[in-house]
């Protein structure tokens, strides 16, 4: 089974500054996916960014950008210039690319809640 | 936009209640999944159906059930309520093709007393 792994239960950063929050993951299959989500407080959760494994270039939304390292099975989320509405808790997850049907459940980590300093 | 829809942001419950939970997409989205959220665990799959009136168990099915009678509505039973599942329940639907971008309901905070 795969598991994925975010390090980092909380993190904080200033407004405007940089911040990096870690993913690792296990798996043997060499097709699937990888997302971050957002859960801002008492709203739902939101898609971030995803990143396909079949592509070497690193996706890019916005401030949003992750470092997708395949063979580390790594898969950091970079937020640049934070804004106070980023203070939420982030999920990274992981989809197997097998397309049966019944295979499309996610698998998340446990979670690292950011903080945004004014 | 897509819609989730769960019928409930907060309830209550006694110990020994069945409970019911429902959720609503609007966007004919093939698949539907029931997680739980709890603080330190992150997020954890009870059930999931990929088509009307299939289920498959997650990884952590017992004490509940779920109910997929129509494509739309996908429902979250528990028999007997116990203290060890309040938790926030999540709902989330998403698309058979593609890759599966999962769409959440606002959740439901339920607390077994």
């Amino acid at each position: 089974a795969q598991t994925v792994t975010q390090s980092q239960p909380e993190m904080s950063v200033q407004e405007a500054e940089t911040v990096t929050l870690s993913c690792t993951y296990d798996t043997s299959e060499s097709d699937y996916y990888l997302f971050w989500y957002k859960q801002p407080p008492s709203r739902q959760m939101i898609l971030v960014i995803r990143q396909e494994a079949y592509k070497q270039q690193n996706a890019t939304e916005n401030r949003f950008s992750v470092n997708f390292q395949k063979a580390a099975k790594s898969f950091s989320l970079k937020i640049s210039d934070s804004q106070l509405g980023d203070a939420a808790m982030y999920f990274c997850a992981y989809r197997s690319g097998d397309t049966l049907a019944g295979s499309y459940q996610l698998t998340f980590g446990k979670g690292t809640k950011l903080s945004v300093i004014p | 936009d897509v819609k989730v829809t769960q019928s409930s942001r907060y309830l209550v419950k006694r110990t020994g209640e069945k409970v019911f939970l429902e959720c609503v997409q609007d966007m004919d989205h093939e698949n539907m999944f029931w997680y739980r959220q709890d603080p330190g665990l992150g997020l954890r799959l009870i059930y999931f159906s990929y088509d009307v009136k299939m289920k498959e168990k997650g990884d952590i099915p017992e004490g509940y059930s779920v109910s997929r009678e129509k494509k739309e509505r996908f429902s979250l039973i528990l028999e007997s309520a116990s203290t060890n599942q309040t938790s926030m329940y999540l709902c989330a639907s998403s698309l058979e093709r593609e890759y599966g971008e999962l769409f959440f309901g606002e959740g439901s905070r339920l607390t077994v007393l």
